[in-house]
């Protein structure tokens, strides 16, 4: 069974915070790692797509980095606002994209 | 259309019925999936469709449920008596091509409640 473990499962932070969370998934015939961000009541959104050992990737205040080697991917919000709050979730592909059960992201104004 | 459509955005229904659910997605895009993700957990693979072929329908639960795409767009996934263990979010994505090179974009979802 292939596991894909996010952490923490829940994040409290003051707006203006910068945060990160981590994305473990295993580090055998590696392929690709997608990540996402889910707003409540909204679709899922694709952030980045990284496929390459130290592949590093950023979109405005977001930023993401991926060691496949050691199987984890680090994803960066630098002074979280608002707005951030989503459910953000990495997925590695295996065939098909395995879903982790997501990082719940609240920023408080 | 400009995204991936789902209809209907909800459905209740009783135990027992048949439930279908329909999925429009980007125009051009080949490769479509659908997810249905359980309350406290990530979104979990059901089937996947390349053009009008289903590539992999592994994660389908069981012969209850059962997805067509007949022109190799529009999606229909079906569930023959339903049970109160099917309630979820179903949801279904698509994306260029079926490699994972290509991020997936997603429908708002269908909340299913069997009640």
């Amino acid at each position: 069974i292939l596991n894909v473990e996010q952490s923490p499962q829940s994040l409290h932070v003051q707006e203006g915070d910068s945060t990160n969370f981590t994305c473990s998934f295993p580090s055998s015939n590696f392929y690709a790692l997608h990540w996402y961000r889910w707003e409540t009541a909204k679709s899922p959104e694709a952030l980045f797509v990284m496929t390459l050992n130290g592949d590093e990737k950023k979109k405005g205040r977001i930023s993401a980095t991926l060691n496949t080697k050691e199987g984890y991917s680090y994803l960066y919000i630098k002074g979280s606002q608002p707005e951030d709050s989503a459910t953000y979730l990495c997925a590695f592909f295996r065939g098909n994209l395995i879903f982790g059960k997501g990082t719940k992201l609240s920023v408080k104004p | 259309g400009a995204g991936v459509s789902q209809t209907p955005s909800n459905k209740v229904t009783e135990k027992g019925k048949y439930v279908e659910l329909r999925c429009d997605p980007i125009s051009g895009h080949t490769a479509l999936y659908w997810y249905r993700q359980s309350l406290g957990q990530g979104p979990e693979f059901l089937i996947y469709f390349q053009g009008t072929g289903a590539a992999d329908d592994s994660g389908l639960p069981n012969d209850r449920f059962f997805a067509v795409r007949p022109e190799g767009s529009v999606s229909t996934l079906k569930i023959q008596r339903t049970e109160r263990g099917d309630s979820a979010v179903y949801l279904c994505a698509s994306s260029l091509g079926g490699g994972g090179n290509y991020g997936y974009t997603f429908g708002s979802g269908t909340r299913l409640t069997v009640v």
